[in-house]
């Protein structure tokens, strides 16, 4: 089966600046979950959907981060504007249900630099 | 809130030597999974522990649940150069409305030298 899809895989912005990551999850999952990975940290979750609807934002930096998922399918993370602190990946996961019981599948992710 | 502690940070070992990483959580967790992230890559899902003192294997590695459902380890046997990578444990906390969030570990990175 395909797996999670994301892009761009690679994205320079200069702070104060605006940008957008894509993400795709695999047919059939109602969960999608966005996280943030600092280098050397674990992913920390920023939103998760149980179909189109948010279960879960409160990581969110709501300033500045925002996110939908249109027809519960693909799913958009935007940071307007970004810091330098916002430098990571950027991963996207998708799941069956969202119960916490069923394994996470994680995408190639978005390494995000802003200079 | 919830916090997901893992040890030691970082393991260097000989190929075919042993290797140990403990999970330790501030809460009592439903379950706690496992992935392992490559170099460069993303995290895969390796196993999920649900049974308080459940031991699981898989080939050389070795998953254990503690009894409190608040720690566990990952054991394994006789590295190999594939084995390289960070592992993640992770969990979601028991009870409540979580909706199953998962909060990860800090990861343990291992490398292993030929």
């Amino acid at each position: 089966e395909a797996g999670v899809a994301q892009s761009p895989r690679y994205k320079i912005i200069e702070k104060r600046q605006s940008v957008a990551f894509w993400c795709n999850p695999i047919s059939g999952h109602a969960t999608l979950y966005w996280y943030q990975q600092i280098l050397g940290q674990g992913p920390k979750l920023l939103i998760q959907f149980q179909n189109n609807g948010v279960v879960d934002d409160s990581q969110l930096p709501k300033d500045r981060f925002s996110a939908e998922r249109l027809k519960g399918v693909d799913s958009t993370l935007k940071i307007q504007p970004a810091k330098l602190e916002d430098s990571a990946v950027y991963l996207c996961a998708s799941s069956l249900k969202g119960t916490g019981t069923t394994k996470q599948y994680f995408g190639p992710g978005t390494r995000l630099t802003v200079t | 809130g919830q916090q997901v502690m893992q040890i030691p940070q970082y393991q260097h070992v000989q190929e075919g030597e042993d290797f140990t990483t403990y999970c330790n959580s501030s809460t009592t967790l439903s379950n706690i999974q496992w992935y392992k992230q490559r170099p460069g890559g993303h995290p895969v899902f390796l196993i999920q522990l649900v049974k308080s003192g459940e031991v699981k294997k898989q080939k050389r590695l070795t998953f254990q649940f503690g009894e409190a459902k608040k720690n566990s380890s990952l054991h394994i046997t006789a590295t190999q150069t594939t084995d390289v990578g960070t592992y993640f444990c992770a969990g979601p906390k028991a009870g409540g409305t979580s909706y199953g969030k998962l909060t990860f570990g800090q990861g343990t990175i291992l490398t292993v030298h030929p």
